[in-house]
């Protein structure tokens, strides 16, 4: 167990639909990170947020969001969603304090079907 | 162009046999090394990480791995593999000047047979 948690485990939408997808860093974690796992793109770097502040931003499409709030959980949001959204998110932690790269632990993940 | 390369898709080995996934990067700026580990349906677990000084280094579960700056790679060893091994091993690079991005390979499955 990472210490990082990630609600719900599944998903299961429509077309066109959205959905948040939370995230809890591990005790004492500054920073929260965003991937999006699946078949044919492999692991994807989406984004990272170090207390509250967008700090980078990868391959992350426009219907995508996220934040990071003051008790610095995190959520996603995926809008006007497709086929293709369908698949695994993951969210990491990392302590972060400086601009030093970091170790990231990974939640569990929640996977997301869409129909 | 950034890149992290896992050049075997799938690897099968017999239990108790040793075991050397490879990975290889490209680009030119500083390299932070990881090896993580995904069983069927769970998330990603650290097994081991290279950030600076000793280029071997020892991980969880009796992995190591040695970071060799000449060949960019950062090939995950273990001298005898267990059942419980088999998984997918993703290698991934922060490269120094790129923030917190991790960027992964495509991963190698592992199987192992009794």
């Amino acid at each position: 167990d990472s210490g990082v948690t990630q609600t719900p485990k599944h998903l299961i939408t429509a077309t066109g639909q959205r959905v948040t997808l939370r995230c809890s860093p591990r005790s004492g974690d500054l920073s929260v990170y965003w991937y999006q796992q699946s078949l044919d793109q492999g692991l994807q770097f989406l984004i990272q947020y170090y207390n509250g502040e967008e700090r980078a931003k990868g391959n992350i499409l426009e219907r995508f969001s996220a934040q990071q709030f003051p008790d610095l959980h995190s959520e996603l949001n995926l809008s006007s969603l497709e086929l293709g959204d369908s698949a695994l998110y993951f969210c990491a932690s990392s302590r972060r304090q400086s601009n030093a790269p970091d170790t990231q632990y990974f939640g569990p993940g929640t996977r997301l079907t869409v129909l | 162009a950034q890149s992290v390369t896992q050049p075997d898709i799938h690897i099968t080995v017999s239990e108790g046999a040793s075991l050397e996934l490879r990975c290889n990067y490209s680009y030119g700026a500083t390299p932070y090394l990881f090896w993580y580990v995904q069983s069927p349906g769970q998330g990603l677990q650290l097994l081991l990480k290279y950030f600076s000084g000793d280029t071997l280094v020892q991980g969880i579960k009796g992995f190591e791995a040695e970071f060799k700056r000449s060949q960019s790679s950062f090939n995950l060893r273990k001298p005898s593999v267990h059942w419980s091994d088999a998984a997918e091993y993703f290698c991934a690079v922060i490269w120094g000047n790129q923030g917190g991005k991790l960027i992964f390979g495509q991963g190698t499955e592992l199987s192992v047979k009794p």
